[in-house]
């Protein structure tokens, strides 16, 4: 089945930092990938939507430039959070998609802990 | 806008019996697709199983099966013999319309007990 790798898969790191997330499809082409955002015992919240080659379509309420999401080429898309602060500490995830009606397959996560 | 709303929060079964996990979404589209995913203590998103709209026969995958209902809106899952690696979270998703993204409920947190 489609594979999705998300690395790391956790970081702790001092405020202000800057942390870069990345996703990759591993035996297929993503189209399409997402970046979602998830706080305990909640649902996935949708951050943003990245179409290799154009500039991310962020949601409402998310700021683009502290979430600087990259999409270069089929297999690759990069989220990297800019100085850090504590309030950014959540669990992200990113999925990824070959066509608009293939099913979205998801990394495992990255725990970000900032302090 | 499209909806997914899933009205049970947390819900408790023992090891071997069925349960059931609704889900009701709202939508003017006529072509789209529905998703349930689990993601277990892992975190890990996983997708059990996927219906199409236009398809009139309900999705199975092994132990788990859909009573996708169109007209009503409602695509609950059923979880036969369940077992103990079933525990997660699991989150009912709509994908169709104009939207490039899915839309998930809130989740139902599945517990099997021994």
């Amino acid at each position: 089945g489609a594979v999705v790798s998300q690395h790391p898969s956790r970081v702790i790191c001092k405020s202000g930092t800057s942390v870069k997330i990345e996703c990759r499809s591993l035996d297929f082409q993503a189209t399409t990938m997402f970046w979602y955002r998830q706080f305990p015992k909640q649902s996935l919240m949708l951050m943003a939507t990245s179409n290799e080659g154009s500039k991310a379509t962020y949601e409402q309420g998310v700021e683009k430039d502290k979430f600087l999401i990259n999409h270069a080429s089929l297999t690759l898309s990069t989220l990297t959070v800019t100085s850090a602060h504590p309030e950014d500490s959540s669990f992200y995830i990113c999925s990824a998609r070959g066509g608009w009606d293939q099913p979205q397959h998801f990394g495992d996560g990255t725990r970000l802990s900032i302090l | 806008a499209q909806t997914v709303t899933q009205s049970q929060p947390e819900m408790s079964v023992q090891e071997a019996e069925t349960v059931t996990l609704s889900c009701t979404y709202d939508t003017s589209e006529s072509n789209y697709y529905l998703f349930w995913y689990k993601q277990p203590p892992s975190r890990q998103m996983i997708l059990v199983i996927r219906q199409e709209a236009y398809k009139q026969q309900n999705a199975t995958e092994n132990r788990f099966s859909v009573n996708f209902q169109k007209a009503a809106k409602s695509f609950s899952l059923k979880i036969s013999d369940s077992q103990l690696g079933d525990t997660a979270m699991y989150f009912c998703a709509f994908l169709g319309g104009r939207d490039d993204k899915i839309i998930f409920g809130k989740g139902t947190r599945l517990h099997i007990l021994p």
